[in-house]
């Protein structure tokens, strides 16, 4: 079965800093992988997604994650954060086959400085 | 727009009180999935639904049902609420297999008094 692991319980940036959070997986084959945002209060909304190909992939408000295979990892990066960014991250691995459900990571949260 | 749409996004009950959540969809999705979500913590999936095939979670407690009449619509239902129950509820759906992102509600947050 896979698992997920987010190091970083909180991160704290400054506005317009730039950003990386962690994200480490296991899994015995090719993952699918996800970043997922959650605002306080809301659900959780689809940043980006790796299934395969290039292993730098573009989401949605200016993210960007990167697949190492080497290191097991799906960090994700923004190069200027702004205070809106403030939320919860999670990583989720889904799994080739049916039958394995989707597991999230503990999540980070990112609070932002003015 | 095509979504996934949870009502009530608030919900007080009593202790012991039967309650029922819904969740409705118009992505024509093959699965449903429910998850409860406390403070601080990741979602934990309590149980799905692929197309009308029942799929529970192992530790998921006897006191939570769930109910799929149609593509559509599916419910979670807490037999008898304890404290402990209080929590954000989420569903989600997706086509069906791990490389399909799933599709979130905004959730209903459970308050038990």
């Amino acid at each position: 079965a896979q698992s997920v692991t987010q190091p970083d319980i909180h991160i704290t940036v400054s506005e317009g800093a730039s950003l990386e959070l962690r994200c480490n997986y296991s899994y015995g084959a090719t993952p699918y992988l996800f970043w997922y945002v959650q605002s306080p209060g809301q659900g959780l909304q689809l940043l980006l997604k790796y299934f395969s190909g290039d292993t730098l992939v573009q989401g949605i408000k200016g993210f960007e994650a990167e697949f190492k295979r080497s290191q097991s990892s799906f960090n994700l990066r923004k190069p200027s954060v702004h205070w809106s960014d403030a939320a919860e991250y999670f990583c989720a691995v889904g799994a080739q086959d049916y039958g394995q459900n989707f597991v999230f990571g503990p999540g980070t949260r990112l609070s932002v400085l003015p | 727009d095509a979504m996934v749409i949870q009502n009530p996004r608030y919900q007080v009950t009593q202790f012991g009180k039967p309650v029922t959540l819904s969740c409705s969809q118009t992505l024509n999705h093959n699965v449903m999935y429910w998850y409860q979500q406390k403070s601080s913590q990741a979602p934990k999936l309590l149980f799905h639904y692929y197309d009308k095939d029942f799929n529970n979670e192992a530790d998921t407690p006897d006191n939570f049902q769930s109910r799929r009449p149609n593509t559509s619509f599916c419910f979670l239902d807490i037999r008898s609420p304890g404290l402990g129950d209080a929590a954000m509820y989420l569903c989600a759906t997706d086509q069906g297999g791990g490389n399909q992102p799933q599709h979130f509600g905004d959730g209903t947050r459970l308050s038990i008094l």
